[in-house]
């Protein structure tokens, strides 16, 4: 049993760039999200999605899409990269909504 | 990780003592709390949780406690061990059947041996 598993665990973008986030768990989880972690602000939910084919916008979703086409994955897209997306991602699941989600261990991106 | 733990309050404790770590909450509606531990490079692990209709819940070494009129969560750990060392986040649950966890900035917990 893997988990939460995310990559890739380190991505350097230029501005405008696009690129994948990859984000998979074998826990059956209905429930995922994405969370962006900057120093000193906690975690802040991008988007989050309740089962395969629902998505919904969280605190901070522009700049980021998601789709969610299997229960397993849930890739967060970002469409053209600006320096204030540089941050750590973490993607989490529970079996429960919102309730005790298991995160995995991040990608740390840096858009120069 | 690293970048976690800049400018967070600090609790430096003894090996062996009792931590306790404060949050307040800013929603009376909130119906659920929790506690994330996250060490270095390390994504958030869940540490206990706890409803709005509890004001006390035990786990290992850990107890939450709630105070509804006062808006205040806080986590106690029993018998801090090096291993404790981490940034300890709450999070609320701003009513039943929201799908989001609104999370606070973080308390740095430094182990002393």
């Amino acid at each position: 049993n893997a988990g939460v598993t995310q990559t890739p665990k380190f991505q350097v973008l230029k501005t405008g760039q696009s690129m994948t986030l990859q984000c998979a768990q074998d826990m059956n989880h209905e429930y995922m999200s994405w969370y962006r972690q900057d120093p000193g602000m906690g975690l802040r939910l991008i988007h989050y999605s309740v089962g395969a084919g629902i998505t919904d916008q969280g605190e901070v979703p522009n700049g980021y899409n998601v789709s969610r086409s299997t229960t397993e994955d849930f890739p967060l897209r970002l469409l053209s990269a600006a320096p204030s997306q540089t941050s750590v991602y973490f993607c989490a699941s529970s079996y429960n909504g919102a309730y005790e989600q298991y995160f995995g261990p991040g990608t740390r991106l840096t858009v120069t | 990780g690293e970048s976690v733990g800049l400018h967070l309050p600090t609790l430096s404790v003894q090996e062996g003592d009792n931590s306790i770590i404060n949050c307040a909450y800013s929603n009376s509606a909130s119906d659920y709390f929790i506690w994330y531990k996250q060490e270095s490079g390390k994504g958030p692990q869940f540490i206990i949780d706890i409803r709005s209709n509890m004001d006390k819940r035990q786990g290992q070494r850990v107890t939450v406690l709630l105070n509804k009129t006062v808006k205040h969560l806080s986590l106690q750990i029993a018998a801090t061990q090096p291993g404790d060392s981490a940034v300890y986040f709450c999070a609320e649950n701003p009513s039943y059947g929201n799908n989001r966890l609104a999370f606070g900035k973080g308390n740095q917990v430094v182990v002393i041996p």
